[in-house]
């Protein structure tokens, strides 16, 4: 497609359930980020992917959070059991590679835990 | 330490006026790029401008420029003319090469909320 892609743009779930977010890169670009945007708040790096890998899961909050890409393509981020701290904003971006290129963000999935 | 700082969480400017957005950044790293992202209400992320740390002069983009001062570590984003469809966050960024080996995605500063009045 033209632009990063995002899926659901908003989901709302209760407290304890499982979500999964999606995310579709521009074409080739083989770098795609996942980031996390708290009302009024920056954005807050959770995982990167080069390719199927993830060289850093560094900023993933804790095991609940999980995030796979199959076929150098699309993203899922799965939160399991959510709480209501989830909620925010999940932003999705992918680039060319991972020097200094700019990042291409999607619209985002606004996540609501009630 | 942080590594990106924007010091105005908001401000109010008049239109057709230049802004300067403030942004310091924090890294030991002899490579990096800074980069500047717009958000408006919409939520999408625009990219805006980049510099990268040998770049000898500072980028220009339409009516953006960044005013790069390596020694201060400053990366000051200049809006000239200023329109009314200005009115967003903007968040300064900084990716190091060298530090978590280019892998990291980008540092995001806390952002500056510009509200551009008629």
């Amino acid at each position: 497609g033209a632009g990063v892609s995002q899926s659901p743009s908003n989901k709302v779930t209760e407290k304890g359930k499982d979500v999964e977010l999606r995310c579709d890169p521009i074409s080739g670009h083989t770098a795609l980020y996942w980031y996390r945007q708290s009302l009024g708040q920056g954005l807050e790096f959770l995982i990167y992917f080069q390719g199927n890998s993830a060289p850093d899961k560094s900023g993933l909050p804790s095991d609940r959070f999980s995030a796979e890409r199959t076929g150098g393509s699309v993203s899922t981020l799965t939160i399991q059991r959510t709480q209501q701290e989830d909620s925010a904003v999940y932003l999705c971006a992918s680039s060319f590679g991972a020097t200094n290129e700019k990042l291409f963000f999607g619209s985002g999935t606004q996540l609501s835990v009630l | 330490a942080q590594k990106i700082t924007q010091t105005q969480p908001g401000m109010f400017v008049q239109e057709k006026e230049a802004v300067t957005l403030d942004c310091t950044y924090d890294t030991s790293d002899p490579s990096y790029g800074l980069f500047w992202y717009k958000q408006p209400s919409s939520g999408e992320m625009i990219f805006l401008i980049y510099q990268g740390s040998y770049d000898q002069q500072n980028a220009t983009e339409g009516r953006y420029s960044l005013n790069f001062q390596k020694a201060r570590k400053s990366a000051n984003l200049v809006i000239s003319a200023s329109q009314l469809g200005d009115s967003a966050m903007y968040f300064c960024a900084m990716r190091e090469v060298y530090s978590g080996g280019g892998a990291d995605g980008l540092t995001f500063g806390k952002g500056t909320h510009l509200i551009i009045q008629p």
